[in-house]
């Protein structure tokens, strides 16, 4: 069975620091990876997908790279800011349709 | 097209009380997933529908769970003689293609009480 976990479970940083969070998975036999941002009490909005055949991703001020052979996901966001407070998930898709979830980083950035 | 909507927003319910949520995907989308999360863990994967056909089921999908996609567009998920432990956030995604990623719905927080 896929496990993921996601560290650090919560950070604070400062606005204008780098943000780096971590996912790591157990099974390297995954279809992609796609990472979440998560706002209290809402939905799931997508960030980035990967591909299992890419190493990276950018899309503005963000960008996650996987390892897939140590079952690996960071996810960079440049120049943090209040508004990027959230909780981060990262989620694995195996090769069935059921993506595994880590419980998320939990992200707030102090003004 | 906005996304996937995702009707009610909230549900507070007795015990022992039947509840339906509804799901609209992306039109052109044909895959479609349910997804219930506790507070403060991931999404928990519950069931998938490629067109009208239900194709994976979780163990959590008990007996009470039904789902169905009667014309492969929306999607209901009902619960039977509700729990206090169903209480959670439902969520519902959906995807187009084999390698795309999924795009999820605002979900429902379901309470029971």
């Amino acid at each position: 069975k896929q496990e993921v976990t996601q560290i650090p479970a919560a950070l604070s940083v400062p606005e204008g620091e780098n943000l780096v969070l971590n996912c790591s998975f157990t099974d390297s036999a995954i279809y992609n990876l796609q990472w979440f941002r998560q706002d209290p009490g809402k939905g799931l909005t997508s960030l980035l997908l990967i591909q299992s055949s890419q190493r990276e991703q950018t899309s503005g001020r963000l960008n996650a790279s996987l390892d897939k052979s140590s079952g690996r996901s960071t996810l960079y966001i440049a120049a943090s800011q209040p508004g990027d407070s959230a909780t981060y998930l990262c989620a694995v898709r195996p090769g069935n349709n059921r993506l595994a979830f880590g419980k998320g980083n939990q992200v707030v950035v102090i003004p | 097209d906005t996304g996937v909507s995702q009707d009610p927003r909230h549900k507070i319910t007795k015990r022992g009380q039947n509840v339906t949520f509804r799901c609209d995907p992306i039109s052109e989308h044909n895959r479609l997933y349910w997804y219930r999360q506790t507070l403060g863990q991931g999404p928990e994967f519950l069931t998938y529908f490629q067109n009208e056909a239900q194709l994976e089921k979780s163990r959590l999908l008990s007996d009470r769970f039904s789902a169905e996609r009667p014309k492969g567009s929306f999607s209901t998920l009902e619960i039977q003689r509700t729990e206090q432990g169903d209480s959670a956030m439902y969520l519902c995604a959906s995807s187009f293609l084999e390698g795309d990623g999924y795009t999820f719905g605002s979900g429902t927080r379901l309470t029971v009480v």
